[in-house]
């Protein structure tokens, strides 16, 4: 099992480009997230989703899209990027049990400059 | 008040020192707790489960303390690849039932020194 693969690892934007973080995972995981980090700081929720066709908003949304066509993948879409969405963006996937006692499991991370 | 609060140190130890982190959380309903482990520009990874019985795990013990809504990381004889940041982990399902809200604590550095 690859577990949850992202892609790219790097990249730098200009302002004002767009680009699209692939997302996928090989658990079989309904719960899938994405989790922006900037340095020194904690890891804030983005969008997150609970099954394919279903998504909705974490804490910081704003000027990020996402879609769930399939339960493998969760692409983050980022329009109009700008410097503020310098960051590492990490995806993550979880199963929940019927007591919701089920850990994240992350991928490696997108290290994005928008300069 | 933040959901998990963490003292985000550092906490500087010697080799073989032990080193105790907690953590706290306001919501009375919270039902799964865990710890993860972060390396520098690295994704966060699970360290482990936090049981109400408590647990262990070689030489790290995690504790839960449900009435005074913490948890804690005891890491004995500390080893310099024990640096990290910490992470307090805290789930629990919303009020409508069909989602698995996760909070992350900001986390506690470690550093472990020769």
């Amino acid at each position: 099992n690859a577990g949850v693969t992202q892609t790219p690892k790097f990249r730098i934007l200009k302002i004002g480009q767009s680009m699209t973080l692939q997302c996928t995972q090989d658990m079989n995981h309904n719960y899938m997230y994405w989790y922006r980090q900037d340095p020194g700081m904690g890891l804030k929720l983005i969008y997150y989703s609970v099954g394919a066709g279903i998504t909705d908003k974490g804490e910081v949304p704003n000027g990020y899209n996402v879609s769930r066509s399939t339960t493998e993948d969760f692409p983050l879409r980022l329009e109009l990027a700008a410097p503020s969405q310098t960051s590492v963006y990490f995806c993550a996937s979880s199963a929940p049990d019927r007591r919701y006692n089920s850990p994240l499991h992350f991928g490696n991370g997108t290290r994005l400059t928008v300069t | 008040r933040k959901e998990v609060e963490q003292d985000p140190g550092p906490f500087n130890v010697p080799e073989g020192a032990t080193v105790a982190f907690n953590c706290t959380y306001s919501n009375s309903a919270s039902q799964s707790f865990f710890w993860y482990r972060q390396d520098c520009r690295k994704e966060p990874k699970l360290l482990m489960s936090v049981y109400s019985s408590g647990n262990e795990d070689g030489r790290f013990t995690a504790q839960l303390n449900r009435a005074s809504q913490y948890i804690s990381l005891l890491i004995r004889d500390s080893k310099l690849s024990d640096s990290a940041t910490y992470l307090c982990v805290v789930n629990k399902r919303t009020d409508s039932g069909g989602y698995q809200k996760v909070t992350f604590g900001i986390g506690t550095k470690l550093q472990v020194i020769p």
